[in-house]
This record gives C-alpha cells, sequence and structure tokens, in this order.
C-alpha cells in the first residue's frame, strides 16, 4: 500500500525552462510535506518542505503547492538548471511519525 | 561539522550470510532513521532510534534488526541474507523527529550473490 505516490519516473525538461514534479498522497492525516534530491553514490538531500496549513512555499528557484482537497502536492523548479539533474523524492509525515518516501522522479536537464 | 557516516561503503556477501551496517549520526543528532532504497521502490523505512529506543519500525521481517547505542551510534543487522536484500541502504540523522532535520548519509551498497 503506497501512502506517497509518484507516477512518473522520469521527466525531461529543456534547460531554462520550468520543471513540474508531481506527487500524489492517501493517508488525509499528514501534515508535513518534504522534496529531496538525490544525485547518484550520495544520499538525498532535504530541498523545500510545507506544512499542512499552506498551499505555498517557496526558496529562491523552488517552490511547493500543496492541495489539500486533491491530496495532491508539486514541486516546481525555474529556471530549470543542468545541475537540477537527479532523482527527485516527495515525502510525508504524520504528527511527528515516521517519513514516507515516493518511489522518486528522475529529472533529466536538456541543454 | 562532520555529516552522517555510514561503513562501510560497499559489501558483497553471500546468501544466508548476516550482515552488520554502521551509522554515525551527526553530533548532537539523537535521532537515526534507516532506509532500504531499491529500484523501482523508492525509500523504504526501516526503523528509527531516539536514544537508544525504537520508535518506530517499518514492514519488515525480523530478519531486519537494528540498535542505538548510548553515542547514538546505530547499528543495523540483517540476518540470513536474500538475494532481494541487495539494496542501497540510508541511515539518517536529525536532532528530533523533523523531517527538514534529516541528513542523510551517502549510504551501503549492500549486493547479496
Amino acid at each position: 500500500d503506497q501512502q506517497v505516490k509518484q507516477n512518473s519516473p522520469s521527466l525531461s525538461v529543456q534547460e531554462g525552462r520550468i520543471s513540474i514534479l508531481n506527487c500524489d498522497y492517501t493517508n488525509s492525516m499528514f501534515d508535513y510535506f518534504l522534496w529531496y534530491k538525490k544525485y547518484p553514490a550520495e544520499g538525498p538531500t532535504f530541498l523545500i518542505s510545507i506544512s499542512s496549513i499552506k498551499d505555498k512555499n517557496e526558496d529562491g528557484r523552488f517552490t511547493v503547492f500543496l492541495n489539500k482537497s486533491a491530496k495532491h502536492l508539486s514541486l516546481h523548479i525555474v529556471p530549470s538548471q543542468p545541475g537540477d539533474s537527479a532523482v527527485y523524492f516527495c515525502a510525508a509525515s504524520e504528527l511527528d511519525d515516521k517519513i514516507i518516501f515516493g518511489k522518486g522522479t528522475r529529472l533529466h536537464i536538456l541543454p | 561539522k562532520a555529516g552522517v557516516t555510514q561503513t562501510p561503503r560497499y559489501l558483497i556477501k553471500t546468501r544466508g550470510q548476516q550482515v552488520t551496517l554502521s551509522c554515525s549520526p551527526i553530533s548532537g543528532h539523537r535521532s537515526v532513521s534507516w532506509y532500504q532504497q531499491t529500484p523501482g521502490q523508492g525509500l523504504q523505512f526501516l526503523f528509527e532510534y531516539f536514544s537508544e529506543t525504537q520508535r518506530n519500525k517499518g514492514n519488515f521481517p525480523g530478519r531486519f534488526s537494528g540498535r542505538q547505542f548510548s553515542n547514538s551510534r546505530s547499528e543495523m543487522n540483517v540476518s540470513t541474507l536474500e538475494l532481494g536484500d541487495s539494496a542501497l541502504y540510508l541511515c539518517a540523522s536529525s536532532l528530533r523527529r523533523s523531517g527538514s532535520g534529516y541528513t542523510f548519509g551517502s549510504g551501503t551498497r549492500l549486493t547479496v550473490v
């Protein structure tokens, strides 16, 4: 039973354009959502997070949007840069409980 | 400050053997969580320790176990290894239970042959 779903295994975006990574969840009790980025041979690194009381959080080129009614969140990267090529994991947690990760989306930024 | 250190980085074991992986968290971090990453399955939660107590456990068989020492260092053990246990095992530490405070190590790549 997958509580956090990333339905796109991969995504290719032209450099300079917007990258949009999507994530759906099933547990309505999740109250904290996160995005992590992972390069090969390295551990995931924290990118951005959002609490369930907000619908948007922005940090530089990265913005996360949360739609609680649809149980959907998305990560927008604009403009996309070559160094953004990595695997992105969506994650969620419920009231200070363990963090559940999705399967990841591999983002390719094309020159 | 030093990051999360996982040893060894790579390991090859034979089916039926057992293995112990080590994780040294960031100094001062008391929470350590373990995840298994396999192709197509993402990061699957194994267990979490805080102040030497297991606070949470994922849906893995009893062959997977762990512990945390008084200095917050953690070990996980897998007994009777199976081919399907081949994966990247990641450890993450944090001051408290907070996703944004999670710092991951580079992982231990376990191959079971």
